[in-house]
């Protein structure tokens, strides 16, 4: 099993460039979710979705979009970037919506110019 | 609203010391906590969950508390190695079961 995957590992977009962060995971868990960390702070949730089909907004949504192509795909669209989007995105599964633990992808370094 | 804090943001030991990272909460109305590992360029592990109804947790040389009265958890390191340096994070799972996360504390275990 690979766990969960992300790709790109590093990305670097001038203002203004659009760019999807990929995620997939391979353990047939329900709900997904996108975190960003940025230096000295802890993780931020973005979008998560509880089961396929749906999508609900975190904490610091705005920039951002989702798409839950299936169970095992969940992507994240910066459709303008802005240098505040300089950060590390973070991918993560469950199994479910509940309070259970969370897998998380290796992370997508994005630097916007 | 939910804020977690850990205390202290970097520690440096030598080798083979026992330590304790501290982790806070200001809202005793938790599901879990959860200590995470994260090294640098990879994701983020997790070492060990306490559900809100358990005192604390073992894995190895680490044992994690949980105090929700007060709004504390502590990991401890028995006997620390090189191996162990990373950072380490704590998330509390709130009641809309979402993760809300410390800064995280880096740790340097000096060969």
């Amino acid at each position: 099993n690979a766990g969960v995957t992300q790709t790109p590992k590093f990305q670097v977009l001038k203002t203004g460039q659009s760019m999807t962060l990929q995620c997939a995971q391979d353990m047939n868990h329900n709900s997904m979710y996108w975190y960003r960390q940025d230096p000295g702070m802890g993780l931020r949730l973005i979008y998560y979705s509880a089961s396929e089909g749906t999508t609900d907004k975190g904490e610091v949504p705005n920039g951002y979009n989702v798409s839950r192509l299936n169970k095992r795909e969940f992507s994240l669209r910066l459709e303008s970037a802005a240098p505040s989007q300089t950060s590390v995105y973070f991918c993560a599964s469950s199994v479910g919506g509940g309070p259970y633990e969370q897998y998380f992808g290796p992370g997508t370094r994005l630097t916007v110019t | 609203k939910q804020e977690v804090t850990q205390i202290p943001a970097a520690l440096s030991v030598p080798e083979g010391e026992n330590l304790v990272l501290n982790c806070s909460f200001t809202d005793s109305a938790i599901y879990n906590l959860q200590w995470f590992r994260q090294d640098p360029g990879k994701g983020l592990t997790s070492l060990l969950l306490i559900q809100s109804s358990q005192r604390e947790q073992t894995s190895g040389r680490l044992n994690a508390s949980l105090d929700k009265s007060s709004g504390r958890s502590t990991l401890y390191i028995a006997a620390s190695q090189p191996g162990d340096s990373a950072t380490y994070l704590c998330a509390v799972s709130d009641s809309n079961y979402q993760l809300i996360w410390g800064a995280g504390t880096k740790l340097i275990i000096k060969p």
